[in-house]
């Protein structure tokens, strides 16, 4: 399978440990990007990095939240002291950027997400 | 970003097409307009996407409005593999990151 891979797939966790996830893209892809979905509403964006440069952080990732991708290959997202609000569907996806006169377009190519569940 | 409305849920008998709408008054110019579903216990997945003229692939076609202040994703023949939350999506013209700003979406329940 060449496609994201994430995982955990689940972490269950009690309020005020740190939780750490993994993310695998697509091997040429050089962008990445996070997300958290929770019960009933769409994916939410996180950060975003190009090669190994974050370059986008949402206001919703709090100084709780950090993400790295050292190499520019994987990704971990790190949650500290969470609480029970963290508990949500963490999302990875990634693209490569198209050439060509559409280059808003690259299509963005999701992983199974991990479900964190905060107790 | 410019906002999308979709009704929240739809319902299709098995085989039968399926129109999904979605509304994007404040549309601009250089928006593109993407359709992204999530299938039960999935990640999104790309659908398709149009600037202007409505375009067709193999899961699906995009019927875009001559204003483009609305859009409809049609599915010619509903399974039950094509029942998901369906998102209506529109992305600028932009060389930057490029994040999707989902909204609820549309969930289609397919009737066998």
């Amino acid at each position: 399978d060449t496609g994201v891979s994430q995982d955990p797939r689940h972490k269950i966790t009690k309020r005020g440990q740190n939780v750490t996830f993994r993310c695998d893209p697509i091997s040429e892809h050089n962008r990445l990007y996070w997300y958290r979905q929770t019960l009933g509403q769409g994916p939410e964006f996180l950060t975003y990095f190009q090669n190994e440069a974050q370059l986008e952080k949402s206001r919703l990732l709090s100084d709780r939240f950090s993400a790295e991708r050292p190499k520019g290959s994987f990704s971990t997202l790190e949650i500290q002291r969470t609480e029970q609000g963290d508990s949500a569907m963490y999302l990875c996806a990634s693209s490569s950027p198209l050439a060509g006169p559409s280059s808003s377009y690259n299509e963005q190519f999701f992983g199974p997400g991990t479900r964190l569940t905060v107790l | 970003d410019a906002k999308t409305t979709q009704p929240n849920s739809m319902e299709s008998n098995e085989e039968e097409p399926v129109h999904l709408p979605c509304n994007h008054s404040t549309i601009s110019g250089t928006d593109y307009i993407h359709w992204y579903r999530q299938l039960p216990s999935q990640g999104p997945e790309y659908v398709i996407h149009g600037l202007t003229s409505n375009v067709n692939n193999r899961m699906a076609s995009l019927a875009i409005a001559e204003d483009r202040k609305s859009s409809t994703l049609i599915l010619h023949r509903a399974t039950l593999r094509d029942a998901a939350v369906y998102y209506c999506i529109l992305r600028a013209h932009q060389t930057g990151a490029n994040n999707l700003f989902f909204g609820t979406g549309t969930r289609l329940t397919v009737i066998p």
